[in-house]
């Protein structure tokens, strides 16, 4: 079964730090981009973040970069995103996704991982 | 950026129904990289249309997307319970990816 599962939310204070985790199972993890899309409480879908395959190419949205940084292990199918530098409008459920390779589509989703930044 | 506007905001339609929504882009949309999503309450997002008008694994005929350039649409032919939602559109263009607001489906 395809499956990633998201960990690492939490409560953090303004201005703090936090590194997500997601664990991909049942598909060939190198072999795709892999993404984090967020959606802040009562609101829409916002793309935070991208990963080529091998890792060496990164995107970020306008309103993470400088702050966000992602990455991955492909020898541990695992995706990671640490975040720095965290504000209240970053307070979000955070999904890991997989892409669809050549659609520029997320065809799997993670359950999620809830980030709250507040004092 | 790409900006999706979705329309309308809100659908009220009867389970049996035919549901049309739509996603307009702010300038064209690469090589048809047009994709929608369903999402329940509590749940994570479903790739429902990708490449515009392609079904994603799974999904029943009742689902169907239309569209290119600037222009797209998401087609419910008939309406069953499960399929009252919010339905976002998503691109893909130059490392950067947007969705629309988002339609909520509801029932009547």
């Amino acid at each position: 079964e395809v499956q990633l599962v998201e960990s690492g939310g939490d409560l953090v204070q303004p201005g703090g730090s936090l590194r997500l985790s997601c664990a991909a199972s049942g598909f060939t993890f190198s072999s795709y981009w892999m993404h984090w899309v967020r959606q802040a409480p009562g609101k829409g879908l916002v793309w935070v973040s991208g990963v080529d395959s091998d890792g060496s190419g990164t995107y970020y949205a306008d309103s993470v970069k400088g702050r966000f940084t992602i990455s991955r292990d492909n020898a541990k199918n695992t995706l990671y995103l640490q975040m720095n530098s965290l504000r209240a409008e970053d307070t979000a459920v955070y999904y890991c996704v997989k892409d669809l390779r050549g659609w520029g589509a997320f065809d799997i989703w993670g359950q999620g991982t809830m980030v709250t930044v507040s004092s | 950026e790409i900006v999706l506007t979705q329309s309308p905001g809100t659908l009220s339609l009867s389970p049996g129904e035919r549901a049309t929504l739509s996603c307009r882009a702010s300038q064209s949309v690469s090589n048809s990289h047009l994709a929608w999503y369903q999402q329940k309450p509590g749940q994570a997002p479903r790739l429902l249309i990708y490449g515009a008008s392609s079904r994603a694994t799974g999904i029943p005929d009742r689902f169907s997307g239309s569209g290119s350039g600037t222009d797209f649409t998401l087609t419910i032919s008939r309406l069953e319970p499960e399929d009252f939602a919010v339905y976002y559109c998503q691109q893909h263009g130059y490392s950067s990816y947007t969705f629309g607001q988002g339609t909520n489906l509801e029932i009547k």
